[in-house]
Order: C-alpha cells, then sequence, then structure tokens
C-alpha cells in the first residue's frame, strides 16, 4: 500500500530561525514528490517537484532534498518568517497507484513561527 | 489568470440536508480533480473528469455523493442526504494535461460541517 508519512506533526519555532521537516513514502513505481505549502483557509501551493534523479532542489529560502534509495525527504526552511507559519505537505505522485491521479499525500506538518 | 475557484468556501448544514459544492477550474485546463480531506487524515483523492467524461471516481465515498461536470467547464459535487462523516474540506484541482505535475493548481477548499 502507497503511504507517505511526516514528521514532526507539528512544529514551532522562533522567528529567523532554520527547521527541517521530514517525509518518508513507500510509493511504488515512483513519480516525484512534491512539498506543498497550506496557508490556513487556503488551498496546497507547490514549493518543489523532483524526479528521481534531483537530490535537492531550492525554492527561495526553502530547500528541498531527495534520498530515492532511502525513500526519504526533507524541506529545509532557512530564516523563518513569520509568512511561514503553515501546514506543509509532502505528496509523492505513482507512476499508477495513489489515486486515479497517481498522487498519494501525508498528512502534512503544522508549522508554527513566533515572534 | 483566475485560479481554481471554489465555493462556497463554508458550509454548515444538518444531517440529512443537501448540499452542493462547485468547483470553476483554470480556463482551458481539461482535467479536474475532486478531493476530500477529514480532520486528522490526509487529503484523499475523490474523482477525475476529463472535460465532462468521468475519467475515475474509485474515490468517491458512497452512492450519497454526485459529481457532474457538464459542458466541461465548472464542476459541481452535490451530497445527498449529507451526514456527520461527510464533514470536511473539499478541494478541486485542475491540470491541462492528465499528469501535469508542474501545472497542477488547487482551489482554496470548502469547508463542509454536517451537524
Amino acid at each position: 500500500k502507497n503511504q507517505v508519512e511526516q514528521s514532526p506533526q507539528s512544529l514551532i519555532i522562533l522567528e529567523g530561525k532554520n527547521c527541517t521537516l521530514q517525509c518518508n513514502y513507500t510509493v511504488s513505481p515512483f513519480s516525484n514528490l512534491r512539498w506543498y505549502k497550506q496557508d490556513t483557509g487556503r488551498g496546497p501551493v507547490s514549493l518543489t517537484i523532483m524526479t528521481f534523479s534531483e537530490n535537492t532542489k531550492s525554492n527561495g529560502r526553502y530547500t528541498a532534498t531527495l534520498d530515492a534509495d532511502t525513500k526519504q525527504s526533507s524541506l529545509h526552511i532557512t530564516a523563518s518568517q513569520l509568512s511561514d507559519s503553515a501546514s506543509y505537505i509532502c505528496v509523492v505522485s505513482a507512476s499508477m497507484g495513489g489515486g486515479a491521479d497517481g498522487l498519494t499525500f501525508g498528512k502534512g506538518t503544522h508549522l508554527i513561527i513566533q515572534p | 489568470e483566475a485560479g481554481v475557484t471554489q465555493f462556497p468556501s463554508h458550509s454548515v448544514i444538518e444531517k440529512g440536508q443537501t448540499v452542493t459544492l462547485r468547483c470553476d477550474p483554470i480556463s482551458g485546463h481539461d482535467n479536474l480533480y475532486w478531493y476530500r480531506r477529514v480532520m486528522g487524515k490526509e487529503i484523499k483523492f475523490l474523482l477525475h473528469f476529463v472535460k465532462e467524461s468521468k475519467q475515475d471516481e474509485s474515490g468517491m465515498p458512497n452512492n450519497r455523493f454526485l459529481a457532474e461536470r457538464t459542458g466541461g467547464t465548472y464542476s459541481t459535487l452535490k451530497v445527498q442526504p449529507a451526514e456527520l462523516e461527510d464533514s470536511g474540506v473539499y478541494f478541486c484541482a485542475s491540470s491541462q494535461d492528465p499528469r501535469d505535475d508542474y501545472g497542477y493548481t488547487f482551489g482554496s477548499g470548502t469547508r463542509l460541517t454536517v451537524v
């Protein structure tokens, strides 16, 4: 069964600090892994998309890593800002399986940035 | 360019009543997806339209849920009669191609509460 597990479930850090969110998956056959940011009351917005051959991808202060051998990914946020407070969802796309769209979602990490 | 639009943003109804959710995809996007997130759980796939045709509705929970996409433009998701377990956030997403990973866009969702 395809699954995506994220940790921690929630995280509180001070503004300006860095943090790293984790994602482990058992999705096969793997197509790509995405990190989404979901602000309260809004839909998920894509931060990064990584394919099998990509180890690292950055989007501003967000850096995602992928280890396809261990089936792990991380999202590192540098110099956090209050606007980073949101849920961060790891989504793995399979060539088949998952929903008919091939996507398996994690439950997300709820990140709170405190001033 | 307008994004994926959903309304209402919130709906509170009594058990046994009927509710209709609407999704307007990005213009020109043939593929439209419905998802649901129940509290404490991950986002899960409900169904996929290609234009006006249901490509896959394997994620629909039961026959109380009816989705339509007349003319291949906007889509509606009707729940009749609503039950308490139907409460959650219903997301819609659209894309131009079936596996257009980079052009996959979510709406802000409809929060449905059944009391």
